[in-house]
C-alpha cells in the first residue's frame, strides 16, 4: 500500500517565480495537510484541505494558496517567491475520522529560493 | 494558542545509554500528543501517541507517558542503537479547536555513538 507521495523530490527556482508542488495521500485518507519545514525547525502548519476546500490554515501570507481534487491529491502553489521560502514542504494525509491518532508524512519537497 | 517546548539538542549519546528526551505542552483543549522520528533526507515518521491523560505510547523500545498534571510526554528509551541517531519531534494534535492539526516542537537531535 502507497503512502503518501510528494513531487517533485527537490526544486531550485528564482526569486519572483511561481512554484507548484504535488501530493497523492495514502489510500483510504480525506484530509491533507501542508507543513513548512525551514532548517533547524520543526514543521509549521500552512494549510489543510478536506472535501476540497481549505479548512483551516495557519500564519501564512497569501502567497501560499492550495487545491484539492476529487481524488483527494492535493497541489500547493507559491507565488513571488523569496528567499525565505526555501524549505522542505512535506504533506500529511489523514482520515478524516481518525485525525486524532496521528498523520502519514510524506518524504517532502526540498525547494530552494536563489 | 497551542505549544511545545522540546529540549535542545544535539543529545550525545553512547551505544546502550539511557535515553530521555523531554518535552512540554501548552493546549487549551484536549490535546493527543505524538511522537515523530526524522531520519537524515526523509520525511517524519509516527514513532508513537497517546490519546488521553495517562496512557503510555511505546514501539521500537521508546516510551512516553501522557502526563496531563505535568503537561508533559517525555520521550525514554532503555538502551539505544547507532541505528536511533535521527532528529525527533514532539507534536500535539487538539481536536478542542474543532480541526486536527499538528503543532511541533523545534526538534531534538539524538546522536549514538559505537
Amino acid at each position: 500500500d502507497a503512502g503518501v507521495t510528494q513531487s517533485p523530490t527537490h526544486l531550485i527556482k528564482t526569486r519572483g517565480q511561481q512554484v507548484t508542488l504535488r501530493c497523492s495521500p495514502k489510500s483510504g485518507h480525506d484530509t491533507v495537510s501542508w507543513y513548512q519545514q525551514a532548517l533547524g525547525q520543526g514543521p509549521q502548519f500552512i494549510f489543510q484541505y478536506y472535501e476540497e476546500e481549505e479548512r483551516q490554515r495557519g500564519n501564512f501570507p497569501d502567497r501560499f494558496s492550495g487545491h484539492q481534487f476529487p481524488n483527494y491529491s492535493s497541489e500547493l502553489n507559491v507565488n513571488a517567491l523569496l528567499l525565505g521560502d526555501s524549505a522542505l514542504y512535506l504533506c500529511a494525509s489523514t482520515y478524516t475520522g481518525t485525525g486524532l491518532y496521528g498523520y502519514t508524512f510524506g518524504s517532502g519537497t526540498r525547494l530552494t529560493v536563489v | 494558542g497551542d505549544s511545545v517546548t522540546q529540549m535542545e539538542g544535539p543529545v550525545t549519546l553512547s551505544e546502550e545509554a539511557f535515553l530521555t528526551i523531554n518535552c512540554t505542552y501548552t493546549a487549551t483543549g484536549y490535546p493527543s500528543l505524538f511522537w515523530y522520528v526524522q531520519y537524515p533526507g526523509e520525511g517524519l515518521q509516527l514513532l508513537l501517541k497517546a490519546t488521553k491523560a495517562d496512557d503510555k505510547g511505546s514501539n521500537k523500545g521508546f516510551e512516553a507517558t501522557y502526563r496531563k498534571e505535568t503537561t508533559s510526554f517525555h520521550l525514554e528509551k532503555g538502551s539505544v542503537q547507532v541505528s536511533d541517531s535521527a532528529v525527533y519531534f514532539c507534536a500535539l494534535s487538539d481536536r478542542g479547536s474543532g480541526y486536527s492539526t499538528l503543532t511541533f516542537g523545534k526538534g531534538t537531535m539524538l546522536l549514538v555513538s559505537p
